[in-house]
């Protein structure tokens, strides 16, 4: 499978600041979601990032608060807007669409952020 | 709602024994599952994926999938202290995003 990479892999962060994660993929993949994984929790799905054009948000996500960019197949950034405490959580990108596979994801290895 | 329903466990198994995890869901339109493992402060692992009614084994892993049922289980034979972690149960994949079960802690006894 491919080499999925993700920066930074923690942050602490203050109220009210801004974070912009990175997710790398070392192989064009057709299809790229972001998660979110609270503490003690499963993982939610955020958005599916497209790949020039806006992302697709699920219920409860709005892109003000989380924008996402995917300029090209292999790479695509999520952004955590005005953070508050409550958006501590485990980040993590996935990639599908990979060569040799079906509709399987993998995923990165996370990004953990606490907000103060 | 498309829902994925787990038992959180814990699950305790013995080592060498048969470990089973099982996972319902809500939609009939479901085609696509999935099952991730995941170490305690690691990212989830695909270990298996299923798409046909039956089994499919792959290793010490065998895959279920009863579309019927709305039901979906994975076998663990020989289990191995290693085995112990969470394991994620998910429906979706390919243009959609996954949706997750809450996980069982499985826990193998040496």
């Amino acid at each position: 499978s491919a080499v999925i990479s993700q920066k930074p892999s923690r942050d602490i962060c203050q109220r009210g600041t801004s974070l912009t994660i990175q997710c790398q993929v070392d192989s064009q993949v057709t299809m790229m979601f972001w998660y979110r994984q609270q503490p003690g929790q499963s993982l939610t799905l955020i958005a599916t990032a497209n790949q020039g054009s806006e992302a697709t948000y699920e219920s409860g996500f709005v892109i003000d608060k989380f924008p996402i960019s995917r300029p090209n197949l292999t790479f695509s950034t999520l952004t955590v807007s005005n953070m508050s405490p409550e958006d501590s959580s485990i980040y993590l990108c996935s990639a599908a669409g990979l060569a040799g596979t079906y509709n399987e994801q993998f995923f990165g290895p996370g990004t953990r952020l606490t907000v103060l | 709602q498309k829902e994925v329903e787990q038992n959180s466990g814990p699950l305790s198994v013995p080592e060498g024994a048969i470990a089973s995890l099982n996972c319902t869901y809500s939609d009939r339109v479901s085609q696509s599952f999935f099952w991730y493992r995941q170490y305690s402060g690691k990212s989830p692992e695909l270990i298996m994926s299923i798409y046909s009614n039956g089994d499919k084994e792959d290793g010490r892993f065998t895959a279920q999938l009863n579309k019927a049922s709305q039901y979906v289980s994975l076998l663990i034979r020989d289990s191995q202290p290693s085995d112990s972690a969470t394991y994620l149960c998910s429906r979706g994949g390919g243009a959609d995003g996954l949706t997750f079960g809450k996980g069982t802690h499985l826990i193998i006894q040496p």
